[in-house]
């Protein structure tokens, strides 16, 4: 089974930040990698697929890259709406696997 | 509006059933593959199981492979999941989630889980 290995599982950073979050996939999973944003209480959302194609309405701050099977979550400028928890996923096959996430808190 | 909505959660003992529901409304639900995601408390997201639109292919995670069965019905815009014989460790909020994608020329692209339920809640206690 394809694992996703997710880090750091938690982040302190401040407003204006530049962070970064990776995922290693254990296998190839060419492009089918999507992440997403969790609040507390909320349903998550999904911010981009195809390792770097933003949703509609995601803020150009998020990008998304790939490098052989590690992927990595970029957010360029840290806004206080960007606190969640954010997880990556594989979609190329089973069983679908999340990332164990990345809480992003405030510093 | 696009929107999914889970029913069916409660309480159930050790060794029980209990049928959730998702119900689809606001775009053509026999296009797309569907997916059920779990959320135990305080802990991170766990896909459960994915159907195709035409229910030919069906992926279920190791942890629930063999109790749960997950199944859709077209005609009423409605996806299923049949949980048996459930565990502790199975209490959790459940989502059903939409897989997009697209066509691009004649190719269909999947993309990532872009519709999700408000999730219903499945406790599993004596």
């Amino acid at each position: 089974d394809i694992q996703m290995t997710q880090s750091p599982s938690f982040l302190s950073a401040s407003v204006g930040d530049k962070v970064t979050i990776t995922c290693r996939a254990s296998q190839d999973i060419f492009n089918y990698l999507a992440w997403y944003q969790q609040k507390p209480g909320k349903v998550p959302k999904l911010l981009m697929y195809s390792v770097s194609t933003l949703q509609p309405g995601v803020p150009s701050r998020f990008s998304g890259s790939r490098s052989g099977t590690d992927f990595t979550l970029t957010i360029s400028r840290l806004q206080p709406e960007d606190f969640a928890t954010y997880y990556c996923q594989n979609y190329y096959n089973s069983p679908r696997t999340f990332g164990l996430g990345t809480k992003v808190e405030i510093k | 509006e696009v929107q999914l909505e889970e029913s069916g959660g409660g309480l159930v003992q050790p060794g029980g059933s209990l049928r959730l529901s998702c119900a689809a409304s606001g775009f053509n639900f026999s296009h797309y593959s569907m997916n059920w995601v779990r959320q135990a408390p305080g802990k991170g997201l766990e896909w459960l199981s994915y159907i195709s639109s035409t229910s030919n292919v069906i992926y279920y995670a190791n942890s629930v492979k063999g109790r749960f069965t997950m199944s859709r019905d077209n005609a009423k815009n409605s996806l299923y999941l049949q949980m048996n014989n459930l565990r502790a460790e199975d209490t959790a909020v459940y989502y059903c989630a939409r897989q997009g994608g697209a066509y691009f020329g004649s190719a269909y692209y999947y993309h990532g889980m872009d519709v999700w339920g408000q999730g219903t809640t499945v406790t599993v206690s004596s």
